[in-house]
């Protein structure tokens, strides 16, 4: 099983609409969790973090469940600068605590 | 604002050619890393450093090495270079060790052919 999983889609999806990515990682002892962002031929930059209360950031929320190992981002009203590909990351615990895991990625396309 | 600068951005190698990325952060971050990027492979941890004068070996460590001499340096040297390690390679940074963001270099895209 592979340590952070995603759907690699793409999702084309319209202005304005709501969408939403999953991710499941497989070390439980895993502490932290970000989403990520990827523009095409550029670097990764951090979206936002991920708690387990949950957390909002205008347009987006991220969602944790340890219990289930699974993580969510639900964009909002989406536009066409959210084109973009969506790193879910995971950070793992004691030695391997330095060590970010990244997932694929989902490709997200806004269409006009 | 310069953050997490890698030089050099492209470069073209022959196979067994030899080869210094550098990758110089002006944040007084303690960790740094080098991770690869290909395609349908997501981004892989070669080697990363806790501190001046350490590095440790990451997932994919084989045909690297690296030195953190400086604080504000992290260099990733290729030996003998293979046409498997055609790549796009990305230095990153962070405060500290976890729950922290990682701030990236634009990357390096290495061809060896």
């Amino acid at each position: 099983r592979k340590e952070v999983e995603q759907d690699p889609g793409p999702f084309n999806v319209p202005e304005g609409a709501t969408v939403a990515f999953n991710c499941t990682y497989s070390n439980s002892a895993s502490q932290s969790f970000f989403w990520y962002r990827q523009d095409c031929r550029k670097e990764p930059k951090l979206l936002m973090s991920v708690y387990s209360s949950g957390n909002e950031d205008g347009r987006f929320t991220a969602q944790l469940n340890r219990a289930s190992q699974y993580i969510s981002l639900l964009i909002r009203d989406s536009k066409l600068s959210d084109s973009a590909t969506y790193l879910c990351v995971v950070q793992g615990s004691g030695a391997g605590s330095y060590q970010l895991t990244f997932g694929k990625g989902t490709k997200l396309s806004v269409i006009p | 604002n310069a953050g997490v600068t890698q030089t050099p951005k492209f470069r073209v190698l022959k196979t067994g050619q030899s080869m210094t990325l550098l990758c110089a952060q002006d944040m007084n971050h303690e960790y740094m890393y080098w991770y690869r990027q290909d395609p349908g492979m997501g981004l892989r941890l070669i080697h990363y450093s806790v501190g001046e004068g350490t590095t440790a070996k990451g997932e994919v460590p084989d045909g690297y090495n690296v030195s953190r001499l400086k604080k504000q340096n992290f260099l990733l040297g290729l030996e003998s270079a293979a046409p498997s390690q055609t790549s796009v390679y990305f230095c990153a940074s962070s405060y500290q060790a976890s729950n922290t963001e990682a701030f990236f270099g634009q990357g390096t895209r290495l061809t060896v052919v």
